[in-house]
């Protein structure tokens, strides 16, 4: 079946604008996760969503950043006012279910860069 | 200390060979551990999970759990230069609200 898909695959954009980032997990996974991915960072995680659950948003590096998922599935990243700091390639996953036990499966990821 | 620990590399194999990735974590709580592989320029695609003590193998790749040293590694048998990839271990830490927890990846180079 399809895999995790995100759009678009690259950004660039000016300092101090707002971009938004899009994931649309695997059918069926009712847990969907960003992560982000820079040199000298690693990967790191931003904030998860289970069904209709509050998201976790202990991740999220400041209050630049906020994400939403629209019916259960398809995710929405947006990072406003963006800063040479937030160019990193930006990671969606998906699992089953949030749990330990469940794999996590990524997306290809939206490389970001701000100028 | 970080939380999941890994050596940078590059480990350098020839071709054929066994390649072997070592990673150690710090919460002895965490259920399970995965190992992810990362071409460059490319999203991590998870290679092997693994969740009780013992190896676990699939195909060219063993991953093995010692959950009382706290360590989790990862064979490659008969290596190829296709391996040639960064390889990433995510531990689930229970105290981080069961998020996955990525090392910084071992660079691996298999050698023709």
């Amino acid at each position: 079946g399809a895999g995790v898909s995100q759009s678009p695959s690259n950004k660039v954009t000016e300092k101090g604008k707002d971009v938004e980032l899009r994931c649309d997990p695997i059918s069926g996974h009712t847990a969907l996760y960003w992560y982000r991915q820079s040199l000298g960072q690693g990967l790191e995680f931003l904030i998860y969503f289970q069904g209709n659950s509050a998201p976790d948003k202990s991740g999220l590096p400041s209050d630049r950043f906020s994400a939403e998922r629209t019916g259960g599935s398809v995710s929405t990243l947006t990072i406003q006012r963006t800063q040479q700091e937030d160019s990193a390639v930006y990671l969606c996953a998906s699992s089953l279910r949030h749990s330990a036990i469940y794999e996590q499966y990524f997306g290809p990821g939206t490389r970001l860069t701000v100028t | 200390q970080k939380e999941v620990e890994q050596n940078s590399g590059p480990l350098s194999v020839p071709e054929g060979a066994i390649a072997s990735l070592n990673c150690t974590y710090s919460d002895r709580g965490s259920q399970s551990f995965f190992w992810y592989r990362q071409y460059s320029g490319k999203s991590p695609e998870l290679i092997m999970s693994i969740y009780s003590n013992g190896d676990k193998e699939d195909g060219r790749f063993t991953a093995q759990l010692n959950k009382a040293s706290q360590y989790v590694s990862l064979l490659i048998r008969d290596s190829q230069p296709s391996d040639s990839a960064t390889y990433l271990c995510a531990v689930n830490i229970r105290n981080a609200g069961n998020m996955l927890t990525f090392g910084g990846g071992t660079r691996l180079m298999v050698k023709p």
